[in-house]
């Protein structure tokens, strides 16, 4: 069985701050792990992507994300908030199999103060 | 081109009506998901598709029955539309590689029962 947790269901942070945004996964198996951004009234982006290779992901919008085994954390962070940033955003945990469907986490809504 | 497609985008309807759901994808891709996601953002997979073949069927009350015609559309019909059912419902589609990769994610249907 998998499943995400991600701490803090709002995160507010001021116009060129540090965004982080806390996801902690497990996973019996080595985890395929996923950071989508949802923006109101739309439909899900893929944000960036582990899939074993790299830990240190780099993804679309200046975003990465690291993935620490020991920790089992994947942490989403961007150097410089941007207002156009605001958004929820989900962290999410896959199976092996190429059909499996995702296990998100219940979403982190980000708030940027100008 | 939109890559993932979804009609309607609103659905308003009464209980005990049946409704359905369309899900078009141009991406090419072998695997297709339904997904809903309630009032407080929770997404939880219901469905997935490989092939015009159910791989997974959630704990989804048998009301709700996915159709595949092909490989490039996936259906959802509802029965006995009941209030708990409102809720946004997402298709997804990805490559089946054998291995997880990127889900691409339609605009949505929002279902809402009265």
């Amino acid at each position: 069985a998998q499943s995400v947790t991600q701490l803090g269901s709002h995160v507010s942070v001021s116009e060129g701050a540090l965004v982080l945004l806390r996801c902690n996964y497990s996973s019996s198996v080595p985890p395929y792990l996923f950071w989508y951004v949802q923006y109101p009234n739309q439909g899900l982006q893929l944000l960036l992507k582990y899939t074993s290779a790299a830990t240190l992901v780099k993804g679309i919008n200046g975003f990465e994300a690291e993935f620490k085994k020991s920790e089992t954390s994947f942490h989403l962070t961007k150097p410089s908030a941007h207002m156009s940033d605001a958004a929820e955003y989900f962290c999410a945990v896959s199976g092996r199999g190429g059909a499996d469907g995702l296990t998100f986490g219940k979403g982190t809504h980000l708030i940027i103060q100008p | 081109d939109t890559a993932v497609s979804q009609t309607p985008k609103y659905l308003v309807t009464q209980m005990g009506n049946d409704k359905s759901i369309k899900c078009e994808q141009n991406l090419g891709h072998d695997t297709m998901y339904w997904y809903k996601q309630d009032s407080k953002k929770f997404l939880k997979i219901m469905f997935s598709y490989n092939n015009k073949e159910l791989i997974i069927n959630e704990t989804v009350p048998n009301r709700f029955s996915p159709k595949s015609p092909d490989k490039a559309h996936l259906n959802l019909h509802i029965n006995s539309l009941e209030l708990g059912d409102s809720a946004v419902y997402f298709c997804a589609s990805s490559q089946d590689g054998g291995r997880p990769d990127t889900q691409y994610f339609g605009p949505g249907t929002r279902l809402t029962v009265l």
